[in-house]
């Protein structure tokens, strides 16, 4: 099943701290995930992904954390820039390479 | 990296008029493209999936005879909204994936701005 809302929730961080940004999936045969940027009128920009297999993988100031018992992955921004501020979406791979989306969540950051 | 290029960026059109919007793999080729549509404040949601040189699968509640989609070739698909009505407009987004490379993430395209007046 998806995870639509009809309201962004938002996370409103200042500006050098870190961010956490939370998703639950539905799948749990889902085998790849992935976090997305999106910002206003844009499409959705890959920020980074991980496997099933593994329950950290890192990136540049970015970190994705997995925890398939509870289907509940994490996103984590360290240092926070406004060029940051967007919307992040989670998803989730299943079968014929289809993503699912959640509902995302809307990142401010406060000079 | 890979780069898909979705055109028009922005239509504002009058009822029932039908509007093309193209996907271009730029460069990498794709067999499969998927195509979302997106209310504000929402997320993506998966309209049908795109197949070169075979029928598009569409997701349930979607209609096939009103959201035409055609992919002719392994760089290019294109989504024809057909007698488009003021609920028709949204956000149409396309992504592809590269062709033998099921592992990699879906790369999108910067959408459509379809306006129906």
């Amino acid at each position: 099943g998806e995870s639509v809302g009809l309201h962004l929730p938002t996370l409103s961080v200042q500006e050098g701290d870190n961010s956490i940004i939370n998703c639950a999936y539905s799948n749990s045969a889902s085998d790849y995930f992935i976090w997305y940027k999106q910002e206003s009128g844009k499409g959705p920009q890959f920020i980074i992904d991980i496997r099933s297999n593994m329950d950290k993988r890192q990136g540049q100031r970015v970190t994705v954390l997995l925890n398939k018992t509870v289907k509940h992955l994490s996103l984590q921004i360290a240092a926070t820039q406004p060029g940051d501020s967007a919307v992040y979406f989670c998803a989730e791979r299943s079968a014929g390479n289809m993503l699912t989306f959640g509902g995302g969540t809307r990142l401010m950051v406060k000079p | 990296g890979a780069v898909v290029s979705q055109h028009p960026s922005r239509v504002i059109c009058k009822s029932g008029t039908s509007v093309k919007i193209e996907c271009r793999s730029l460069d990498f080729q794709a067999t499969t493209m998927f195509w979302y549509r997106q209310f504000p404040k929402q997320s993506l949601m998966l309209m049908a999936t795109s197949n070169e040189g075979s029928k598009a699968t569409y997701e349930q509640g979607v209609e096939k005879d009103k959201f035409l989609i055609n992919h002719a070739s392994l760089t290019l698909s294109t989504l024809t909204v057909t007698s488009a009505h003021p609920e028709d407009s949204s956000f149409y987004i396309c992504s592809a994936s590269q062709q033998g490379y099921s592992n990699q993430p879906q790369h999108f395209g910067d959408g459509t701005r379809l306006s129906i007046l």
